[in-house]
């Protein structure tokens, strides 16, 4: 069974604030990825990692910042959240070539 | 590059009608394939993959997709619709090498009517 946690769910959050969307996972991958989409729209890659302590831009520039201290976390972070990041992020990995993307359920966040 | 196309935006089908959702690929040597499906507000899950061998491979859900290297196509199929297949599906081309990504096409929204 895949095992991929994000949390939260679902976020509302004022202009300005600092938060971090937190993605887990079980499976050991050494692959972690950063989605960002909109409802109904394509995925947009925003940020991804090959393994602990690397990290690489997507090709959507982001305002986030990721970090991969530990092989299973991979957390994002907006520094200054504003009204343009409102959007859901899906956090995905998988091994580093020929396998399949397992995806969390999302967080879905709301910058009022 | 890679590239993924799902030339239908919108598909409507009537519960119990057979489906088809498009998906063709560009890539230099033999893709790994993906199918996902996506309902409002959730991750996406894995439909079925190829990676190598028989070319009609079967998945999750009662899907089946057949993949044609000459067409490089990689089309989603389904016998029977039922109501709750309606959401968003995503085809997909794996990484290869080291340092290439998942290539995504842009979706197909799929609604069924009763």
């Amino acid at each position: 069974e895949a095992d991929i946690y994000q949390t939260p769910r679902y976020l509302v959050i004022g202009t300005g604030k600092k938060i971090t969307l937190e993605c887990s996972q079980t499976m050991g991958h050494d692959k972690m990825y950063w989605y960002q989409q909109d409802p109904g729209m394509e995925l947009h890659l925003i940020h991804y990692s090959y393994g602990v302590n690397s990290t690489e831009k997507g090709d959507l520039s982001s305002e986030s910042t990721v970090s991969r201290i530990r092989t299973e976390h991979f957390p994002l972070t907006l520094e200054s959240a504003r009204p343009s990041h409102t959007s859901q992020y899906l956090c995905a990995s998988s091994e580093s070539r020929g396998g399949s993307a397992f995806f969390g359920q999302g967080t879905r966040l709301t910058v009022v | 590059a890679q590239s993924v196309t799902q030339p239908d935006i919108h598909i409507t089908v009537s519960e119990g009608a057979s489906l088809e959702l498009r998906c063709n690929y560009s890539y230099g040597a033999t893709p790994y394939l993906f199918w996902y499906v996506q309902s409002p507000g959730q991750g996406l899950q894995l439909l079925l993959k190829y990676f190598s061998g028989d070319t009609l491979v079967q998945g999750i859900k009662g899907f089946e997709a057949e993949f044609k290297r000459s067409q490089s196509s990689f089309n989603l199929r389904k016998p029977s619709v039922h109501w709750s297949d309606a959401a968003e599906y995503f085809c997909a081309v794996g990484p290869h090498n080291y340092g290439q990504n998942f290539v995504f096409g842009p979706g197909t929204r799929l609604s069924v009517l009763p």
